[in-house]
């Protein structure tokens, strides 16, 4: 079963706008990830935020996090047609302890027209 | 240095034969994982290794499905008689650690016919 939840689905915009994508999960976690996968095969990671952060930044990417709604975004600034892809959200669940596993979400399909 | 490497990159197969994915973690990565991922979908758990043992195969969706890591490096995922249902990509991450990101590599593309 997937836990998480993007939200849009599919996102459309120019080069150099701004894309936001959220993402909601169901039960605590010690981390949530965001990954990116170009045609359907590999995923590349892009960023990791911690259940006690609120807030990371990586280059064009800013991530937060808000537990008391289980709930993240993931905003890339300055867009470029290269960031065309589908991103998904990953949540490593809270086993009290070392966790072994990710639940994706469903995916947002990001299109950056040049 | 050389990421996570998985073979074959296509495979297709006719129903009910056997198949061997082959996956080669990050040398070093004790945490290595099996996912799939059907069209359209985000790719889903199938089993978690921590060295040799499998730490957590609770999404291998039934006994066709089985998974070794003989020498808690390479990896297969072997499935009997497949069904059309399998077809998916199959994924293949490892991680330094259990708790941190994972690498995922390229896929396996299982066509049953």
């Amino acid at each position: 079963s997937q836990q998480g939840e993007e939200d849009p689905q599919a996102l459309s915009i120019q080069e150099g706008e701004n894309a936001t994508m959220n993402c909601s999960y169901k039960t605590s976690i010690n981390n949530l990830q965001w990954y990116r996968q170009n045609s359907g095969r590999g995923l590349v990671h892009l960023i990791l935020i911690r259940s006690n952060e609120r807030e990371k930044h990586s280059g064009r990417l800013r991530v937060t996090l808000d537990t008391s709604k289980k709930s993240s975004s993931l905003l890339i600034t300055a867009s470029r047609a290269a960031d065309t892809a589908s991103y998904f959200c990953a949540t490593d669940l809270n086993y009290g302890g070392a966790t072994n596993k990710l639940i994706f979400g469903t995916g947002t399909l990001l299109a950056v027209q040049p | 240095g050389a990421g996570v490497s998985q073979t074959p990159s296509n495979k297709v197969t006719e129903k009910g034969k056997y198949v061997e994915l082959r996956c080669d973690p990050i040398s070093g990565h004790t945490a290595l994982y099996w996912y799939r991922q059907s069209l359209g979908q985000g790719p889903e758990f199938l089993i978690y290794f921590q060295g040799t043992g499998a730490a957590d195969d609770s999404g291998l969706p039934n006994d066709r499905f089985f998974a070794v890591r003989p020498e808690g490096s390479v990896s297969t995922l072997k499935i009997q008689r497949t069904e059309r249902g399998d077809s998916a990509v199959y994924l293949c991450a490892s991680s330094p650690d259990a708790a941190n990101e994972q690498f995922f590599g390229p896929g396996t593309r299982l066509t049953v016919l």
